[in-house]
């Protein structure tokens, strides 16, 4: 079975802080696909970024950053400097990569972070 | 491209009435799937359809059922609502295994 775990609840920065987002996954498979998401308060999920299991590059896009690290089973999200305008909860997802599984998420139960001014 | 789109965004219901759902994809999507997110449970994953037929489940009741049109819209169907069936319930069309979020209908059950 899968499972995502987030142990950060809730979150809470002074803009321009620099803040991680932990993430660690379970599975059995061996090519799976790991996912980062944006909830703002509309309620929307907003898709971040996309890993495949056998990439373990770090990638980073603007402000945000992710390193993934199969050795811990570890996709965690960094963002640098961040704004009021990040403040949202943010999902960590996984997904088997094989045809009879189809594209079901396993989410992890959110981290709320809320960026002050 | 167009996104997600969901409707009704909002409905509000009573015990024992039954509700449908509409998404329709990104054009292109052939796979649809609805998650239910709750407070207390967070984002489950309730079922996913590809060209029509459903290819996945989850662990929810036979009073949640979904289909699929030949254009690729999906419906889901709640019978006999409880008031734990208030929730959000999200849509998600995918391509090439990323999946992309509509803006969620709120279902209140009272």
């Amino acid at each position: 079975a899968q499972k995502v775990t987030q142990a950060q609840t809730e979150i809470s920065v002074v803009e321009k802080e620099d803040v991680t987002l932990d993430c660690v996954y379970e599975t059995r498979d061996t090519t799976y696909y790991l996912f980062w998401y944006k909830q703002p308060p509309s309620g929307e999920l907003v898709f971040l970024i996309r890993r495949n299991s056998f990439d373990e590059q770090n990638e980073i896009s603007g402000r945000y950053s992710w390193n993934f690290q199969k050795s811990t089973s570890s996709f965690n999200f960094t963002i640098t400097a961040s704004q009021v305008v990040d403040s949202a909860v943010y999902f960590c997802a996984l997904s088997e990569a094989k045809k009879s599984s189809g594209d079901k998420l396993t989410f992890g139960t959110g981290t709320r972070l809320a960026v002050r001014p | 491209k167009a996104g997600v789109t969901q409707t009704p965004r909002y409905l509000i219901k009573t015990r024992g009435q039954q509700v449908t759902l509409s998404c329709s994809p990104i054009s292109g999507h052939r796979s649809v799937s609805w998650y239910q997110q709750t407070p207390g449970q967070g984002l489950q994953f309730l079922f996913e359809y590809f060209s029509e037929t459903q290819r996945n489940k989850g662990n929810f009741p036979g009073r949640f059922s979904g289909r699929q049109f030949s254009n690729s819209r999906s419906e889901m169907n709640v019978s006999t609502l409880e008031l734990g069936d208030s929730a959000l319930y999200l849509c998600a069309s995918s391509y090439n295994n990323e999946q992309f979020f509509g803006p969620g209908t709120r279902l209140t059950v009272l």
